[in-house]
């Protein structure tokens, strides 16, 4: 099995503050996903990565699939209490068909006011 | 509504008891999940299911039971639980693909003494 490791597993920075989450493997990913999670809810899907050096943004949020498609970030620019909660990266292993998911062990992020 | 739900929202119970949590979607989508959620470990995959009648272990499939005679639902037994079974579990769905999103429901919170 393909293992993901996520850094850092808890950040709390102040509202206004630039952060970057980190999502790492030995291992290469047909595509990358990342969701996010609210207490109390399942997670949502934020991106998918798909190609090798991929940018995608999502208003304050840009995800990078790494050039080997091993690793990702995301990265958010002037945090906001909104963005307070669980990110979690997934890997789709096997062919991009039936892939199944590996979940990185997700990051908690607290954005104070 | 259309979407996929989870019964109970919690339950607790005893060691050595059967238990079964439900999993409904309305979207047809194919593919199926059970995921299961502990600190410090993110999601980690119990049992999937590609079609009705189709179903194949994750990575953390011993002690759990899945069926699945109608695509809309997917129910995962615990025969004989186990206070490691304890946790916060999630079933998701998916049409098509790996690249695609998987929908998750707001979780089961089951506890057992």
């Amino acid at each position: 099995t393909q293992l993901l490791e996520q850094s850092p597993q808890f950040l709390s920075i102040q509202e206004g503050e630039n952060l970057t989450v980190y999502c790492n493997s030995s291992s290469v990913f047909s595509s990358l996903q990342w969701y996010r999670q609210e207490p109390g809810e399942g997670p949502v899907l934020l991106v998918t990565v798909v190609t090798g050096g991929e940018v995608k943004k999502l208003k304050r949020l840009t995800f990078q699939f790494g050039d080997a498609r091993k690793d990702s970030s995301l990265h958010i620019t002037a945090a906001q209490p909104g963005d307070t909660g669980l990110y979690l990266c997934a890997g789709v292993e096997g062919s991009s068909n039936t892939g199944k998911l590996i979940f990185g062990q997700g990051t908690t992020l607290q954005v104070k006011p | 509504d259309a979407g996929i739900t989870q019964s109970p929202r919690y339950k607790i119970t005893e060691t050595g008891r059967q238990v079964t949590l439900m999993c409904h979607q309305t979207w047809s989508h194919s593919y199926m999940f059970w995921y299961r959620q502990d600190l410090g470990h993110g999601l980690r995959l119990i049992y999937y299911s590609a079609a009705a009648d189709i179903t194949d272990k994750g990575e953390v499939p011993d002690g759990y039971v899945v069926s699945r005679s109608k695509t809309e639902n997917f129910p995962l037994t615990l025969e004989s639980a186990t206070r490691s079974q304890t946790s916060v579990y999630f079933c998701a769905s998916r049409t098509g693909g790996g690249n695609q999103p998987q929908h998750f429901g707001d979780g089961t919170r089951l506890s057992i003494l």
